[in-house]
């Protein structure tokens, strides 16, 4: 069974610091991974996904995360905060094959407030 | 472009009643999921129909029920609302069930008095 750990309910940047949001998870097969980001009163929106090849993968607005094995982990990072990132952002595991093939796992998500 | 609309986007219930979530979407995904969001929870996934005519139970379905109508659309039923079933209620839609990244609709906020 899949599972998603997110550390840290509320993480506070200032305006052009580093963001890095955490992920950890438990996946019995390679898992797929994704990063969703939430606006007030909106859906979710994919930020980008991991599924096979290159670990360090890019998304939209600036954001990149890294697939570590070895640490079974996630994060999420971007070089400079701004204004716009302040958002909830969610991670999510899903394995491509066994019994809950394709289902999505959440974390709780991390709420970033973003200061100026 | 409209991609995944709920409707409607609020709803006040009294407990009891009865109400259907509609879902649509215009991108001819062939999977469609109900989750909701409750504060400190994350999305809990209620039901998933991974191709049109079939439908499965996800994690907490307990009170709810669903109908895949067509490709299209996607609805989810609570038959007699309970003050615990107030929630954010999304439906996503996804190109195939392996994986595919999902696309959200704005959401439907329930409260059951």
């Amino acid at each position: 069974a899949q599972s998603v750990t997110q550390l840290g309910s509320h993480v506070s940047v200032s305006e052009g610091a580093l963001v890095l949001l955490r992920c950890n998870y438990s996946s019995s097969v390679p898992p797929y991974l994704f990063w969703y980001v939430q606006y007030p009163n909106q859906g979710l929106q994919l930020l980008l996904k991991y599924t096979t090849g290159a670990t360090l993968v890019k998304g939209i607005n600036g954001f990149e995360a890294e697939f570590k094995k070895s640490e079974t982990s996630f994060h999420l990072t971007k070089p400079s905060a701004h204004m716009s990132d302040a958002a909830e952002y969610f991670c999510a595991v899903s394995a491509p094959y066994g019994g809950s093939q394709g289902n999505l796992i959440f974390g709780k998500g991390t709420k970033l407030s973003v200061k100026p | 472009n409209a991609g995944v609309t709920q409707t409607p986007k609020f709803q006040v219930l009294k407990t009891g009643q009865s109400m259907t979530l509609q879902c649509a979407q215009d991108m001819n995904h062939n999977s469609m999921y109900w989750y909701r969001q409750d504060p400190g929870m994350g999305l809990r996934l209620i039901y998933y129909s991974a191709s049109e005519g079939t439908t499965d139970k996800g994690e907490v379905p307990n009170g709810y029920n669903v109908s895949r109508l067509n490709k299209r659309e996607f609805s989810l039923r609570l038959e007699s609302a309970a003050p615990s079933q107030t929630s954010v209620y999304f439906c996503a839609s996804s190109e195939s069930y392996s994986n595919q990244p999902q696309h959200f609709g704005d959401g439907t906020r329930l409260s059951i008095l």
